[in-house]
């Protein structure tokens, strides 16, 4: 089954805790990509990798982190210093500049 | 400054009923349009790409138009069902980046 698949579908944080959120895609695209939601609110970009080992951020980097060592996974810390990181997360890819862009399922994260 | 409106942000309509969604951008250079409907908790899903040449482009109920002269797109849903109930997201993409331009989104509610 081809896509992008985001785990886990829902996670705690504590405080001063730093998660990372993973995003694997086996659709072999160059450019991968995390946004964040908030309730009734458009998609915000956090950070985007063209290709591997290089990463740019976005509109809204700040607290987060990212690292693309492999094609196929592009994980994302929000760290401690992300104060209010409740939100809904998304990643994407997408093969090339002008493609359609594919989008996981979300994960969907609370503090404690 | 790139940015992608849509209006209106969001609609209630009867089931079986039409309805169209508007969406302005002032994106340079421009590469495509692509409208995405989002369920609720869910990542989005493409319905339409569309580049500068085309004006028109259908997927089952939903046909999406775009005035490249204008800068304008309408999304037009023809006999609305109650799954069609979710977000409708407009994005633009532009020939100089991998970064995608998201409007807000507009919300339709299909009752019964």
């Amino acid at each position: 089954d081809g896509g992008i698949t985001q785990s886990p579908k829902y996670l705690f944080r504590k405080e001063g805790q730093n998660v990372t959120l993973s995003c694997e895609q086996n659709l072999n695209h160059d450019a991968m990509y995390w946004y964040r939601q908030d309730p009734g609110q458009g998609l915000r970009l956090i950070y985007y990798s063209q290709i591997v080992n290089d990463f740019q951020k976005g509109d809204i980097a700040e607290g987060y982190s990212v690292s693309r060592e492999k094609k196929e996974s592009f994980p994302l810390t929000v760290t401690s210093a992300q104060k209010n990181p409740t939100a809904f997360y998304l990643c994407a890819s997408q093969q090339g500049l002008g493609n359609i862009q594919y989008f996981g399922a979300g994960t969907r994260l609370s503090v404690l | 400054k790139n940015q992608v409106e849509q209006s209106p942000q969001s609609l209630i309509i009867l089931e079986g009923k039409n309805c169209t969604l508007q969406c302005n951008y002032t994106v340079s250079p421009f590469s495509n349009l692509r409208w995405y409907k989002q369920d609720t908790g869910r990542g989005p899903v493409s319905l339409t790409i569309m580049t500068f040449s085309e004006n028109t482009k259908s997927n089952g109920r939903y046909t999406a138009t775009l005035d490249a002269d204008t800068k304008q797109s309408s999304l037009h849903i023809t006999a609305s069902q109650l799954s069609d109930s979710a977000s409708y997201i407009c994005v633009v993409s532009s020939d100089s980046s991998y970064k995608l331009i998201f409007g807000s989104g507009t919300r339709l509610l299909v009752r019964p």
